[in-house]
């Protein structure tokens, strides 16, 4: 079964500088792999994924990631923070291989950018 | 286009009751996902409808059932509810089935509390 680990509950992080957001997956065969933001009281929003090709994917609002298959992990990084990306940030994994089986979400890590 | 929409937005319950949330989907979408997001956790999911039919579930009780209607709106419906059924509950649509790497659009969600 396939599963996602976010270690960091919490990262703080001044504006500008970079971010950087933990994600490790473990998945029977080639992941797709996603990362959502939640602001509050709101749904969830699509930021970028990883389904095959260069390991380095870009999204929306700046942000990047780094599929690395080596250490089964999507970290999500950004240049320069802005205030505005303080969140609630999910990492979530499907296996393609796995009909039926849904997206799995990490437990999620909020992201603090102090001004 | 339109994204997705959930109803009600809050509702608060007794325990044993039952509730119906509803979802519509995003225009062009014929996937609609569930999932149950507890406080101060990631998203849990629930079950899937692909054109019509439950296509994946994950681990909740029967209790917990759905539709999906012709035009892929949806419907949750919780029977003999339980204090911890008090959670966000989201809808997400997307097109193609469970295998798909189509990323899946949040509705807003309902707040459920059963006291």
């Amino acid at each position: 079964a396939q599963s996602v680990a976010q270690p960091e509950d919490q990262v703080n992080v001044a504006e500008g500088n970079p971010l950087t957001v933990k994600c490790t997956y473990s998945v029977s065969g080639n992941p797709y792999l996603f990362w959502y933001v939640q602001y509050p009281n709101r749904g969830l929003q699509f930021l970028l994924k990883y389904i095959t090709g260069d390991n380095l994917v870009k999204g929306s609002y700046g942000f990047e990631a780094e599929f690395n298959k080596s250490q089964t992990s999507f970290h999500l990084k950004k240049p320069s923070a802005l205030v505005s990306d303080s969140a609630l940030y999910f990492c979530a994994v499907r296996d393609p291989d796995n009909y039926g089986q849904n997206f799995v979400f990490g437990p999620g890590t909020r992201l603090s950018v102090l001004p | 286009e339109t994204g997705v929409t959930q109803s009600p937005t809050h509702l608060i319950k007794t325990r044993g009751q039952q509730v119906t949330l509803r979802c519509s989907s995003q225009s062009g979408h014929n996937t609609v996902s569930w999932y149950q997001q507890a406080l101060g956790q990631g998203p849990q999911f629930i079950f899937q409808y692909y054109r019509e039919e439950e296509n994946g579930r994950g681990n909740f009780p029967p209790r917990f059932s759905g539709l999906q209607f012709p035009n892929y709106s949806s419907e949750l419906n919780v029977n003999a509810l339980e204090l911890d059924d008090s959670a966000l509950y989201l809808c997400a649509s997307s097109s193609g089935h469970s295998t798909s790497y189509n990323e899946q659009f949040f509705g807003p969600g309902t707040r459920l509390t059963v006291l």
